[in-house]
């Protein structure tokens, strides 16, 4: 079976930076995505790291240590759009994904 | 359409009736899934298929079971649908195993 952690909630202020860690232990790896899902709707997709290292996409960065089972989620200059659950997905061995219980952001003016 | 459509929406349903949620994407994707999503324990897979003609379980399959005749069809079936079935499901495709998956909007479903 997988197993991945992430904090349940997290509060920031608008115009910060906000960290979400993920940590992970699954049977094979083959790659960490994470996706965010605002209440009510589908998760979209928002990041993908295969490799060890920092992936920079606009406002959102992911990173990725496969020798620790650890990633990380940086949203930078906070919106209150931002508000959302983030979810920290890994695929495994057999290409299937497995999500985290996901963490949820609420960004105060 | 445009994309991966789920139906219903929403659905009230008595305890050990049958029902068949349907999924249809239009992106001509290899793989689809089906997940339920419950109130911290984030999104479980139930079914998944890599391509036409073939399925597989995922963590949580029983009572469940799905097909996947083309493409472009996922239905997900409940033979005899129980309480702890509530729960929103969501459907997602990708063009291949190796890239991100695209989600429908979910349909909520309550088993009484």
């Amino acid at each position: 079976g997988q197993n991945i952690d992430q904090p349940t909630e997290m509060t920031a202020t608008e115009g910060a930076i906000v960290q979400i860690n993920c940590t992970y232990q699954t049977s094979g790896f083959n790659g960490l995505f994470w996706y965010q899902q605002h209440a009510g709707e589908a998760p979209t997709f928002l990041s993908y790291n295969v490799l060890d290292g920092l992936e920079e996409k606009g406002r959102f960065s992911s990173f990725l240590s496969r020798s620790k089972g650890y990633s990380y989620l940086l949203l930078k200059e906070l919106q209150m759009k931002d508000s959302a659950s983030y979810l920290c997905a890994v695929r495994d061995g057999d290409y299937k994904l497995s999500f985290g219980a996901g963490t949820t952001v609420t960004v105060r003016a | 359409i445009a994309g991966i459509t789920q139906a219903p929406t929403s659905q009230i349903l008595a305890a050990g009736r049958r029902m068949t949620l349907r999924c249809t994407q239009d992106m001509r994707h290899n793989a689809m899934y089906w997940y339920r999503q419950d109130l911290g324990l984030g999104l479980r897979l139930i079914h998944y298929s890599n391509t036409a003609g073939t399925t597989g379980k995922g963590e949580v399959p029983d009572g469940y079971s799905v097909s996947r005749a083309n493409t472009d069809d996922f239905p997900l079936t409940l033979a005899s649908a129980v309480p702890s079935q509530t729960s929103v499901y969501f459907c997602a495709s990708s063009d291949s195993t190796n890239n991100e998956q695209f989600f429908g909007p979910g349909t909520r479903l309550t088993v009484l």
